[in-house]
């Protein structure tokens, strides 16, 4: 996973609380990515970013909302308004290489 | 649009036996293709990819895995299974070149190795 850190690793909220998830990379990647993961539906992408302070919407983006205010820091805010949010969170980097590195996950539990 | 069909849901193979971990895609052009592993609650590691050149491509672990057009197959292999290779594999499309635009991957195979 180096490279690339995502905190917190488990985090708890009760439901109608929007949350953060914080992703940094020190690998001087222009590119990054949000995923969500669920059991047996493989990774669906929520937004990604290809250059400072641009992001596009990705297949699951409603309910989500990221910044990229520089480029180490890709964070993602899970509003109140995305029905089903408890799931695995992974962020990713992409070299020019075409390799993307991913963080170690957050799993956000909602109640 | 890109996809990637990852058939097996399930892939159980004794330890020392070879194992195959099924892998087509769609893609408009050719396609850029990746192996990751994910073991429990943790991120996805590289293992490996194709790009161009060889259809036969090395990665880590022991692992290998081969481009295969006419097919549009890029099937995961290793010639003799460890019970460490237990864990959750995906592959992923992109077409070439596409810029930073993101990897499509498919739900994931499950393999586990039996003593």
């Amino acid at each position: 996973d180096g490279g690339i850190t995502q905190s917190p690793k488990y985090l708890f909220r009760k439901e109608g609380q929007n949350v953060t998830l914080s992703c940094e990379q020190n690998l001087n990647h222009d590119a990054m990515y949000w995923y969500r993961q669920d059991p047996g539906q493989g990774l669906r992408l929520i937004y990604y970013s290809q250059i400072v302070n641009d992001f596009q919407k990705g297949d699951i983006a409603e309910g989500y909302s990221v910044s990229r205010e520089k480029k180490e820091s890709f964070p993602l805010t899970v509003t109140s308004a995305q029905k089903n949010p408890t799931a695995f969170y992974l962020c990713a980097s992409r070299d020019q290489g075409n390799e993307q590195y991913f963080g170690p996950g957050t799993r956000l539990t909602v109640t | 649009a890109q996809s990637v069909a990852q058939p097996e849901d399930q892939v159980n193979v004794a330890e020392g036996n070879p194992l195959t971990v099924k892998c087509t895609y769609s893609v408009s052009g050719n396609p850029y293709l990746f192996w990751y592993v994910q073991y429990p609650n943790r991120g996805l590691q590289f293992l490996l990819k194709y790009i161009t050149g060889d259809n036969l491509v090395k990665g880590s672990y022991g692992f290998e895995a081969e481009f295969n057009k006419s097919q549009t197959s890029f099937h995961l292999k290793k010639p003799s299974a460890l019970v460490s290779d237990s864990a959750l594999y995906f592959c992923a499309v992109r077409a070439a070149p596409s810029g930073n635009t993101p990897l499509v991957f498919g739900k994931g195979t499950r393999l586990s190795v039996i003593a």
